[in-house]
């Protein structure tokens, strides 16, 4: 089983729907959760951060953390075209100091939004 | 804030030359930086990863006097492929992390660079 699994899609839906975006992991000492959007030919850059479980919301985006499952969830309110790119899970342990900072990711999901 | 450049932005070189490619953390100071390598369509394979003053940390299967990292300030980490053939062929990308200044674990990311060997 791989540390973190995510769906690779694609996900296609039409603008204005409501995208759902989940990534489950094995490893119980996984603490901080990020989700980073990914346009093609570019670097990710970084959307949702979290610390520990529960719920964080900015703008049109949710992430949401339930450690007790395992799981990690990005939801993305009111779709536009411009969210079209891949979306990568990623988590790490902490801990201070280099490696202790080390990113896991998931494969990533190529999300469209149709106009 | 939290912006990482690379430089080049795009390389392309002879088989059996030497390339640098510079990561800079432009408005923070990076403790710790990363080196990526990913493929199409697929997700980003760890590298090293690179403290400042010290040597880098490699990830199993790969060869640290292939990919030479030097991080010799807390703003600069170069990564400099050695003798580089078609196979290493890619999208390299750094990220950079601000330690107790910022969020920890949190990790912004350069723009990437595609490098093509001929």
């Amino acid at each position: 089983q791989k540390e973190v699994e995510q769906d690779p899609g694609p996900l296609s839906v039409p603008e204005g729907a409501i995208v759902s975006l989940n990534c489950t992991y094995s490893n119980s000492a996984f603490q901080y959760f990020m989700w980073y959007r990914q346009y093609s030919r570019k670097g990710p850059e970084l959307l949702m951060y979290t610390y520990s479980s529960g719920n964080k919301e900015d703008g049109r985006f949710t992430a949401q953390v339930d450690k007790s499952s395992k799981y990690i969830s990005l939801f993305i309110r009111d779709s536009q075209p411009s969210d079209s790119a891949t979306y990568l899970c990623a988590m790490s342990k902490g801990g201070s100091g280099g490696s202790n900072y080390k990113l896991t990711f998931g494969k990533g999901t190529l999300l469209t939004v149709n106009p | 804030g939290a912006v990482v450049s690379q430089h080049p932005s795009r390389v392309i070189c002879k088989s059996g030359t030497s390339v640098k490619i510079e990561c800079r953390s432009l408005d923070f100071q990076a403790t710790t930086m990363f080196w990526y390598r990913q493929f199409p369509k697929k997700s980003l394979m760890l590298m090293a990863t690179s403290n400042e003053g010290s040597k880098a940390t490699y990830e199993q299967g790969v060869e640290k006097d292939k990919f030479l990292i030097n991080h010799a300030s807390l703003t600069l980490s170069t990564l400099t492929v050695t003798s580089a053939h078609p196979e290493d062929s890619s999208f390299y990308i750094c990220s950079a992390n601000r330690g107790l200044a910022g969020p920890a674990n949190e990790q912004f990311f350069g723009p990437g660079t595609r490098l093509t060997v001929l």
